[in-house]
């Protein structure tokens, strides 16, 4: 199993502004995920992240709205940038794990 | 990753069986049926998985139909606690995998 940490577990930003979304894993992973769950909806996976490559985002994401950083194995970034209040979701941190996907508890962003 | 169908809610009354139905009918031979759940506010769940035989473990059952393309999570003894979203997926298992999540199923549990 793993156990997956997020920071900051929620936020309220002001439109126009940037938050940095921390994932940390308590054990060494290729790939991570992130996942957004606007309010009432399904999980949308944003991308995925292989440490030491660039990541592979999913149709509708962008780099440039949502960066993100693996510097190693046991941690990812997902950057929120340029925020509108469409923006406003949970962001989740997932990775697999033999069988399953583990998730984190996810960061609930309010954007205003 | 083929698509799955679930109803959109369920009720079923505290300490009966909860039988949640998906169907899967595009599913590949290489894809296994996923099944995870969403409580209010956290993360989802793993809950089981299962390629053709039926499986069971601790949390629940799962029966799969013999041509694969629809299958049925069974909580023996629901309780209020299980009250959540339940996901069902088919996804290939190759180790490396991302789950790609459809509407899911809001099951009530009540008193």
């Amino acid at each position: 199993s793993a156990v997956i940490s997020q920071k900051p577990s929620r936020d309220i930003c002001q439109r126009g502004t940037s938050l940095t979304i921390q994932c940390q894993v308590d054990s060494q992973v290729t790939m991570m995920f992130w996942y957004r769950q606007q309010p009432g909806q399904s999980l949308t996976l944003i991308a995925t992240a292989n440490q030491g490559s660039e990541a592979t985002y999913e149709s509708g994401f962008v780099i440039d709205k949502f960066p993100i950083s693996r510097p190693n194995l046991t941690f990812s970034t997902l950057t929120v940038s340029n925020m509108s209040p469409e923006d406003s979701s949970i962001y989740l941190c997932s990775v697999t794990g033999g069988n399953e996907q583990f998730f984190g508890p996810g960061t609930r962003l309010t954007v205003l | 990753d083929a698509k799955t169908t679930q109803p959109t809610s369920m009720d079923c009354a505290e300490g009966r069986a909860a039988n949640l139905p998906c169907n899967h009918s595009t599913i590949s031979g290489n894809e296994y049926v996923y099944w995870y759940r969403q409580i209010h506010s956290q993360g989802p769940q793993y809950i089981i998985h299962g390629l053709k035989n039926n499986e069971t473990n601790e949390m629940a059952s799962l029966i799969i139909t013999e041509d694969r393309k629809s299958s049925t999570l069974i909580l023996p003894h629901a309780t209020l606690r299980d009250t959540a979203v339940y996901y069902c997926i088919a996804a290939g298992n190759t180790g490396g995998f991302k789950t790609i999540f459809g509407a899911g199923t809001r099951l009530f549990v009540k008193a």
